[in-house]
């Protein structure tokens, strides 16, 4: 089964408009870490935010925010006012567990395109 | 602070042929992990290494193999090259300090293709 799903292979928004990035996951382990990473054209991915399965608030990095439901399992990222240089391939990945074990498991990506 | 630096960039090998990809993580970081991304099989986790020993390992074939050095470099091989093993390899290192919340930062990754 499918432990990260993200839905959608692709979209397009306009230029200073917020845009909402869909996560749902699948774990049985009470302890787990959920991660978003973008990763442009150049291949190189980078990390935006993480949060923690114990965590009791939303995670934010300046204008990025998760929008984490544990009860319905999902952590969707929240980009505000969008850019230009948003436009990237978006990640979500989550790690099981604590200690021990680094393993990401990745969902299949969101292509992200910024209009002017 | 440096990033995580992956050597080279590009590799273009014939089937049969074996590789090595080398990835240098962040200064003071001491795990390294490998993942492979396809088009058609996405990202997938090949394995990590912390303090020289591989602690985790994805499903992937015995031609897969890596090693870390005592300064937390990371080597990884490919043997027997099959047109499948085309794709883009990342490493990423951590310093396992934040426990759960333990960043992985990647590198540019290395480009490899088959012919």
């Amino acid at each position: 089964a499918q432990k990260i799903t993200q839905t959608q292979p692709g979209m397009f928004v306009q230029e200073k408009e917020a845009v909402t990035l869909d996560c749902t996951y699948d774990t049985s382990d009470p302890s787990y870490g959920l991660f978003w990473y973008k990763q442009p054209s150049s291949g190189e991915m980078i990390f935006l935010i993480y949060q923690g399965s114990y965590d009791q608030q939303n995670a934010t990095e300046g204008r990025y925010s998760l929008n984490f439901q544990k009860a319905r399992k999902s952590a969707n990222l929240v980009i505000s006012a969008s850019q230009l240089g948003d436009s990237a391939m978006y990640f979500c990945a989550m790690r099981e567990g604590n200690f021990g074990n680094e393993k990401l498991t990745f969902g299949t990506g969101t292509r992200l395109t910024i209009i002017p | 602070k440096a990033g995580v630096t992956q050597t080279p960039r590009y590799l273009i090998k014939t089937r049969g042929q074996q590789v090595t990809l080398s990835c240098s993580p962040i200064s003071g970081h001491r795990s390294v992990s490998w993942y492979q991304q396809t088009p058609g099989q996405g990202l997938q986790f090949l394995f990590e290494y912390f303090s020289e020993t591989q602690r985790n390992k994805g499903n992937f074939p015995g031609r897969f193999s890596g090693r870390q050095f005592s300064n937390s470099r990371s080597e990884m091989n490919v043997s027997t090259l099959e047109l499948g093993d085309s794709a883009l390899y990342l490493c990423a290192s951590s310093n396992l300090a934040g426990g759960a919340k333990n960043i992985q930062y990647f590198g540019a990754g290395t480009r490899l293709s088959v012919l």
